[in-house]
């Protein structure tokens, strides 16, 4: 079945700077790499996803590139603000109606 | 836009117990749902695919006689963790595809807890 690593578990930055958060897939057919973030106790929120025919896609403060050669994918937030700290979780799948199956996690803290 | 709603939110029990967790699509159809669990400051692990009409699927190490999924029509799926003891005591969340190759929507999670 399909494996995905997610670095770094943990990672502070100061507001304003940068945070980048990657993802590697063992399962050569994974075709779909959405993200969420996830507030403590509550449901993960869809914040980008990326399909294997592009290579990378932004959304205002949000990027992600994906390299299918390498079998890794990249989150990147620009420009970071304290509520985007929360837990980030890279997802893979076959399809967007499929399981999903999901990294570890990464906590995110943006100190003001 | 699409919607799915999961009920309880947080339910408290007795160990031996045997609670259904629901999970309905509010304005779509699905013939498949997707039940996970959470343990706390970790990640969404698959439990099983829940399918309309058949079988549920179940991912390696997860018993199918403690975990029952039932899905009986095409906008609800239930979960019902049988015989619960504390160590399953967990954060458990559907979700579910709607058409048109459109994002997975989650439920809210039911935060289960065992005494």
């Amino acid at each position: 079945g399909e494996n995905v690593e997610q670095h770094p578990s943990t990672l502070s930055v100061q507001e304003g700077d940068s945070a980048v958060i990657k993802c590697t897939y063992s399962d050569s057919a994974s075709n779909y790499f959405p993200w969420y973030k996830q507030e403590l106790g509550k449901r993960p929120q869809l914040i980008i996803d990326i399909r294997s025919n592009v290579g990378e896609k932004k959304d205002q403060r949000i990027a992600v590139t994906l390299n299918k050669t390498a079998k890794h994918f990249s989150l990147h937030i620009t420009e970071t603000q304290p509520e985007d700290s929360a837990v980030y979780f890279c997802a893979a799948s076959t399809n967007t109606g499929n399981q999903f199956y999901f990294g570890t996690g990464t906590s995110l803290t943006v100190i003001p | 836009g699409a919607v799915v709603s999961q009920h309880p939110s947080w339910v408290i029990c007795k160990s031996g117990t045997s609670v259904k967790i629901e999970c309905r699509s509010l304005d779509f159809q699905a013939t498949t749902m997707f039940w996970y669990r959470q343990f706390p400051k970790q990640s969404l692990m698959l439990m099983a695919t829940s399918n309309e009409g058949s079988k549920a699927t179940y991912e390696q190490g997860v018993e199918k006689d403690k975990f029952l999924i039932n899905h009986a029509s095409l906008t609800l799926s239930t979960l019902t963790v049988t015989s619960a003891h504390p160590e399953d005591s967990s954060f458990y969340i559907c979700s579910a595809p709607p058409p048109s190759n459109q994002p997975q929507h989650f439920g809210d999670g039911t935060r289960l807890s065992i005494l």
